[in-house]
């Protein structure tokens, strides 16, 4: 069964830093991996997803890539705001999505 | 992107009582659906995988005659918490894919329904 694993839990930096979320998975026989913000009390929010064939996608200051043959995805957020604090999942899809365990991260202003 | 209801967003019931979470499809057609289960400050667990026109795929631990899963078009998944008891009190999250971008789409996902049983 697929394993997803993110780190940090938690992440908390200044206002303006760029910075790095990771995302593990042990099973490289994914479709795509997604990468999605959640909110608290609400639902999710696709940020992200990447084929498999594929090595990294932008919007805006997002970059998300994918290193299938390492089971390794980053999530690298530039110029960090306080609005970007959220909860961050990334996803593996086989015939399932199977999530990660989330990093939850602040931006103090 | 593409957008996912999910109604109702809060509902509070008493022990005991049957609650139907919807989850609609607004702007493309949904083959499969699936249902998740948050804990607080926890990952989504998947619960089942819904399918139009035929039985939902409930995992592992999932009692599918506790959760009651209908998929009866391409746009409505229901999540029916049968006889709730304070213990299914959860964050139920659903989501859906475009059947014509197939196992590789983007997976969309509903604003969750938050249950609470006293």
């Amino acid at each position: 069964k697929q394993e997803v694993t993110q780190i940090p839990a938690a992440l908390s930096v200044p206002e303006g830093e760029n910075l790095v979320l990771n995302c593990s998975f042990t099973d490289s026989a994914i479709y795509n991996l997604q990468w999605f913000r959640q909110d608290p009390g609400k639902g999710l929010t696709s940020l992200l997803l990447i084929q498999s064939s594929q090595r990294e996608q932008t919007s805006g200051r997002l970059n998300a890539s994918l290193d299938k043959s390492s089971g390794r995805s980053t999530l690298y957020i530039a110029a960090s705001q306080p609005g970007d604090s959220a909860t961050y999942l990334c996803a593996a899809t086989g015939n399932q999505f199977y999530f990660g365990t989330g990093t939850s991260l602040t931006v103090i202003p | 992107g593409a957008v996912v209801s999910q109604h109702p967003s809060r509902v509070i019931c008493k022990s005991g009582t049957s609650v139907k979470i919807e989850c609609r499809s607004l702007d493309f057609q949904a083959t499969t659906m699936f249902w998740y289960r948050q804990f607080p400050k926890q990952s989504l667990m998947l619960m089942a995988t819904s399918n139009e026109g035929s039985k939902a795929t409930y995992e592992q631990g999932v009692e599918k005659d506790k959760f009651l899963i209908n998929h009866a078009s391409l746009t409505l998944s229901t999540l029916t918490v049968t006889s709730a008891h304070p213990e299914d009190s959860s964050f139920y999250i659903c989501s859906a894919r475009d059947r014509l971008t197939g196992n590789t789409g983007e997976l969309f996902f509903g604003e969750g329904s938050r249950l609470t049983v006293l």
